[in-house]
């Protein structure tokens, strides 16, 4: 069974931290991602990486930064937390980007008072 | 990003009966397909995978592909009060996965 673990079930930050979000896949995928969910809004895409050190934009990258030193770990930094980046956030991980069949994570549930 | 509908629900069904969830797509070009169940508080849980036109069976749920008219659905037969959860359709874009809204379910006993 692929196995996505993150850092903290619950986080509560104040605006201004740095705040990293650590997730860690134990399957050997190439291929992982960051999102977040909101009520209302569904899933959005923060920022994917497809290989060590490599990192791409997804579709709300503002206000935030990722870090992949090792193939197993995908790492999220919010610079400068904001209210507006409470949510929930989902690591996931894949083996193979054509079919993208992704695995999530428990996800985190962030709040930034 | 692509768009990917769902019925929007809620869906309430009488447990045994069959639980029918749609969900069309906008990009012609895509070419894999999943639904994902979420209970509240929980992340995203693969259920189904599709690939090819046509239906996919697995226990009591069966996924359903028509890539020409643009439309996956998910059916759930014999519902028990543990299919009672958000039921997310996704569609894989250019190697980075859209999601539907979702559509909950709850399944009365």
């Amino acid at each position: 069974d692929v196995k996505v673990t993150q850092s903290s079930r619950y986080l509560v930050k104040r605006t201004g931290e740095k705040v990293f979000l650590e997730c860690v896949q134990d399957m050997d995928h190439e291929n992982m991602f960051w999102y977040r969910q909101d009520p209302g809004l569904g899933l959005r895409l923060i920022y994917f990486s497809y290989d060590v050190k490599m990192k791409e934009k997804g579709d709300i990258p503002e206000g935030y930064s990722v870090s992949r030193e090792k193939k197993e770990r995908f790492s999220l930094i919010l610079e400068s937390a904001s209210t507006n980046q409470t949510s929930m956030y989902l690591c996931a991980s894949t083996r193979d980007p054509s079919y993208n069949e992704q695995f999530f994570g428990p996800g985190t549930r962030l709040t930034v008072l | 990003q692509k768009e990917v509908e769902q019925n929007s629900g809620p869906l309430s069904v009488p447990e045994g009966a069959i639980a029918s969830l749609n969900c069309t797509y906008s990009d012609r070009v895509s070419q894999s397909f999943f639904w994902y169940r979420q209970y509240s508080g929980k992340s995203p849980e693969l259920i189904m995978s599709i690939y090819s036109n046509g239906d996919k069976e697995d226990g009591r749920f069966t996924a359903q592909l028509n890539k020409a008219s643009q439309y996956v659905s998910l059916l759930i037969r014999d519902s028990q009060p543990s299919d009672s959860a958000t039921y997310l359709c996704a569609v894989n874009y250019d190697y980075k996965l859209s999601f539907g809204a979702g559509t909950t379910v709850t399944v009365r006993a």
